[in-house]
């Protein structure tokens, strides 16, 4: 039972654009979101999060929105970079505290120069 | 900042053999660890939790016995993968998180190869 999902396996992008990666979860009791990048033959690396008290959060070119009632996420990238080229991996937890994540299936990103 | 580094980087080692990976948090402590797996084209598998001082908590499915976790201090836990076979053989991460935070922050990897 694949709990959290990322159902698009690759998206390219031209460069400048924007990128936007979707992920869907069907735990309700999911309250905090987060997104990692992973180049291959690396451990991810934490991008940004959101708790389930928020709509939105902003951190430089990344923003994550946060759609409750739908039980969807989404990681904005703008303006897309060459290096922003890699794996991404939305994650959930049950509580804050419970440090337990589930990962979705992850979206890979191309860039085009 | 939030690093943490896994120790080796990668490792090819002979059937029967057993391997040990060490993961560190560099600059912070860490009240958990987790250790993962990566199969090729697909997401991280939880494999264990593990807290400083206590026993590991193992993911439905992983041999406990198998995979031997050690958490002696907040900044270091250890996988020894015993009597490794070929079937081992995968990309396993660590990761490790502050008190209180769901936030993981993950160690570089090691690549396990069973000959």
């Amino acid at each position: 039972d694949q709990q959290v999902k990322q159902n698009s396996p690759s998206l390219s992008v031209q460069e400048g654009r924007i990128s936007i990666l979707n992920c869907d979860y069907t735990n309700s009791m999911f309250d905090y979101f987060l997104w990692y990048k992973k180049y291959p033959a690396e451990g991810p690396t934490f991008l940004i999060s959101i708790s389930s008290i928020k709509d939105k959060n902003e951190d430089g070119r990344f923003t994550v929105f946060l759609n409750k009632s739908a039980k969807h996420l989404s990681l904005h990238i703008v303006p897309s970079q060459p290096g922003d080229s890699a794996v991404y991996f939305c994650a959930a937890s049950a509580y804050i505290g419970n440090e337990k994540l589930t990962f979705g299936t992850g979206t890979r990103l191309t860039i085009i120069p | 900042g939030a690093v943490v580094s896994q120790h080796p980087s990668r490792v090819i080692c002979k059937s029967g053999t057993s391997v040990k990976i060490e993961c560190r948090s560099l600059d912070f402590q860490a009240t958990t660890m987790f250790w993962y797996r990566q199969f090729p084209k697909q997401s991280l598998m939880l494999m264990a939790t593990s807290n400083e001082g206590s026993k590991a908590t193992y993911e439905q499915g992983v041999e406990k016995d198998k995979f031997l976790i050690n958490h002696a201090s907040l900044t270091l836990s250890t996988l020894t993968v015993t009597s490794a076979h070929p079937e081992d053989s995968s990309f396993y991460i660590c990761s490790a998180s502050k008190g209180g935070s769901a936030t993981q922050y993950f160690g570089p990897g090691t690549r396990l190869l069973v000959l």
